[in-house]
């Protein structure tokens, strides 16, 4: 495979439930993103991962939990999540941060009933 | 912060028509602005960039200019196909280790048959 891969694709789940949204990068980047996208707003970075090291994290609130074992692969643990957190995660790699352009994965389509 | 405003927010063209596409900044240190193509059911794809030190560029159809006076650039796309229906947003970062790219909302752009 190559590129950004994301998985799932979609995901349906209750506001109790505990989910994992998981981002593979294959193209040697350090630097990792997730971004949220929400209908008519401009894309909100979340969490930045520099050589697996948080670098960035704006304001998420702590029901969205990101981990990063390596530079390759990045988490984004979900639990008690509220409606108004549905929408589309992207997740993003680069070069290094500040450095290289972001490519991003096709998302995860998130509802939450 | 950078602020990025993209108008407008709809653009309807007909094929073979052209279609200019127009983004403000506010940070006069920006000087790295990459324009990024959505189509449905994808993540966003990098489609042209500009740094500063230049002026215009082009890459076949597409063609992206910037007024780092009046701070704003624009991506000019001529000779639209049906193909080129999606969803654009625009980028400005400044180019180094700290930087953060800020995106706009994004515009839809569809073209008639």
């Amino acid at each position: 495979e190559t590129g950004v891969t994301q998985t799932p694709r979609h995901l349906v789940m209750g506001m109790t439930n505990k989910k994992s949204l998981k981002c593979e990068q294959h193209l040697g980047h350090n630097a990792m993103y997730w971004y949220k996208q929400s209908a008519k707003k401009p894309l909100e970075l979340m969490f930045v991962y520099n050589f697996k090291e948080q670098t960035e994290n704006n304001s998420v609130p702590s029901r969205f939990s990101p981990e990063c074992p390596n530079s390759s692969h990045l988490f984004l643990h979900l639990h008690t999540l509220q409606p108004e957190d549905s929408a589309l995660y992207l997740c993003a790699s680069s070069q290094e941060v500040g450095t290289g352009i972001p490519f991003f994965g096709s998302g995860t389509q998130l509802s939450v009933l | 912060g950078e602020n990025v405003e993209q108008h407008p927010s709809t653009l309807s063209v007909q094929e073979g028509d052209s279609a200019v596409i127009k983004c403000t900044y506010s940070d006069s240190a920006s000087n790295y602005f990459p324009w990024y193509k959505q189509e449905l059911g994808k993540g966003p794809q990098l489609i042209i960039d500009i740094r500063s030190n230049v002026g215009e560029k082009k890459d076949q159809r597409i063609a992206v200019t910037l007024n780092k006076t009046a701070k704003h650039f624009s991506l000019h796309i001529t000779e639209t196909q049906p193909e080129d229906s999606a969803v654009y947003f625009c980028a400005a970062s400044s180019y180094g280790a700290n930087s953060k790219l800020t995106f706009g909302k994004g515009i839809t752009l569809s073209v008639r048959p």
